[in-house]
């Protein structure tokens, strides 16, 4: 089975600068999230989608950062501009939910954001 | 109060030792509950899925006290291999699509 594909792996940008991330999760698996994980920390839940639609983006910071996921497929995560405590790892996950249980997620090997 | 919390660690231990981490969390609705284990550099891994009666996979026992809101993980026999990041993880609540919360994680040194 193949995994939640992530793109770029790493990028540097200077701040006020835009950037997108790209994901695609595991086939079949209609719930995405986006979490941002600074370091020392563990992930944080930016937003989640189940199939094209927004469950939860109440952590998402609407002024600069948004996301999509048009054909409840892949999706892309975009911040603009960036500022430097925007300096993290963006995971991407996908997880299988059945019978009202979450079976866990899988996640990306995520893109490690540097902005200067 | 956080909704998942974690020992603070660093948790540095001799190979062959057993080691105990533990994680409360604040909403008493939760459903779901995990360990992730995170190496350096790496995203994160379903370790293990913890249930009610309490699960055993190897050398890895959790444990779940819902009155206490208090989850467990412990280690046994421990190797150089186990040295990593773990993080408690609870779903956020039942309505919201089964998010999950994740602590901020202890860190792991199993040493020679």
């Amino acid at each position: 089975e193949a995994g939640v594909a992530q793109s770029p792996r790493y990028k540097i940008i200077e701040k006020r600068q835009s950037v997108a991330f790209w994901c695609n999760p595991i086939s079949g698996h209609a719930t995405l999230y986006w979490y941002q994980q600074i370091l020392g920390q563990g992930p944080k839940l930016l937003i989640q989608f189940q199939n094209n639609g927004v469950v939860d983006d109440s952590q998402l910071p609407k002024d600069r950062f948004s996301a999509e996921r048009l054909k409840g497929v892949d999706s892309t995560l975009k911040i603009q501009p960036a500022k430097l405590e925007d300096s993290a790892v963006y995971l991407c996950a996908s997880s299988l939910v059945s019978g009202g249980y979450n079976y866990g997620y899988t996640f990306g090997s995520g893109t490690r954001l540097t902005v200067v | 109060r956080k909704e998942v919390e974690q020992d603070p660690g660093p948790f540095n231990v001799p190979e062959g030792a057993t080691v105990a981490f533990n994680c409360t969390y604040s909403n008493s609705a939760s459903q779901s509950f995990f360990w992730y284990r995170q190496d350096c550099r790496k995203e994160p891994k379903l370790l293990m899925s913890v249930y009610s009666s309490g699960n055993e996979d190897g050398r890895f026992t959790a444990q779940l006290n819902r009155a206490s809101q208090y989850i467990s993980l412990l280690i046994r026999d421990s190797k150089l291999s186990d040295s990593a990041t773990y993080l408690c993880v609870v779903n956020k609540d039942s309505n919201s699509g089964y998010a999950l919360n994740f602590g901020k994680g202890t860190s792991l040194l199993v040493t020679p």
